[in-house]
């Protein structure tokens, strides 16, 4: 079953845009990631967030976390055709650090 | 460093035979995932081996079984293939069980007709 749920399924920007995904998960975590797939291939890890940390950035991405709400937003700035993919949050809880995914948000970036 | 590595990466079936997937994780990995992913159903933990013993399983029926090796590399197994069984088996490996981030092979993508 799926701890995390991306939002939107799909996104749909032009190149230069920012790029915003949400991921909202159900119970207490002791970490959220993102990944990042591309067509048919394996999963490449973007981004790790701890639970007692509120804000996070690797080059163009920025992933914030509210605990509060259970939820975490992925920010992709200045977006590329590189960069269309789909994203997944996962999340670990409780004495297992094993990734739980969400289904993922679709991005498309059109040139 | 060698990523992760699977075999094969396609494969045909016909229902009621049963395959055989392989994955050789990040040399000095010791934590071997399985996940399988399907367009419905997203990706889904199928289960995680650690010294060669199975330490977490998900909620899949018994027709799927794995086995780590002494060296790590880690077996899939699925009997009795059914049509649904359709999807991408992706192998990830960590240090550790105490590692959260996960590092995927390219997946083997399995049909069965």
């Amino acid at each position: 079953s799926q701890q995390g749920e991306e939002d939107p399924q799909a996104l749909s920007i032009q190149e230069g845009e920012n790029a915003t995904m949400n991921c909202s998960y159900k119970t207490s975590i002791n970490n959220l990631q993102w990944y990042r797939q591309n067509s048919g291939r394996g999963l490449v890890h973007l981004i790790l967030i701890r639970s007692n940390e509120r804000e996070k950035h690797s080059g163009r991405l920025r992933v914030t976390l509210d605990t509060s709400k259970k939820s975490s937003s992925l920010l992709i700035t200045a977006s590329r055709a590189a960069d269309t993919a789909s994203y997944f949050c996962a999340t670990d809880s409780g004495g297992s650090y094993i990734p739980t995914f969400g289904r993922g948000t679709s991005l498309i970036v059109h040139p | 460093k060698a990523g992760v590595t699977q075999t094969p990466r396609y494969l045909i079936k016909t229902r009621g035979q049963q395959v055989t997937l392989s994955c050789s994780p990040i040399s000095g990995h010791r934590s071997v995932s399985w996940y399988q992913q399907t367009p419905g159903q997203g990706l889904q933990f199928l289960f995680e081996y650690f010294s060669e013993t199975q330490r977490n399983k998900g909620n899949f029926p018994g027709r799927f079984s794995g086995r780590q090796f002494s060296n790590s590399r880690s077996e899939m197994n699925v009997s009795t293939l059914e049509l649904g069984d359709s999807a991408l088996y992706l192998c990830a490996s960590r240090p550790s069980t105490g590692n959260t981030e996960a590092f995927f092979g390219q997946g083997t993508r399995l049909t069965v007709v």
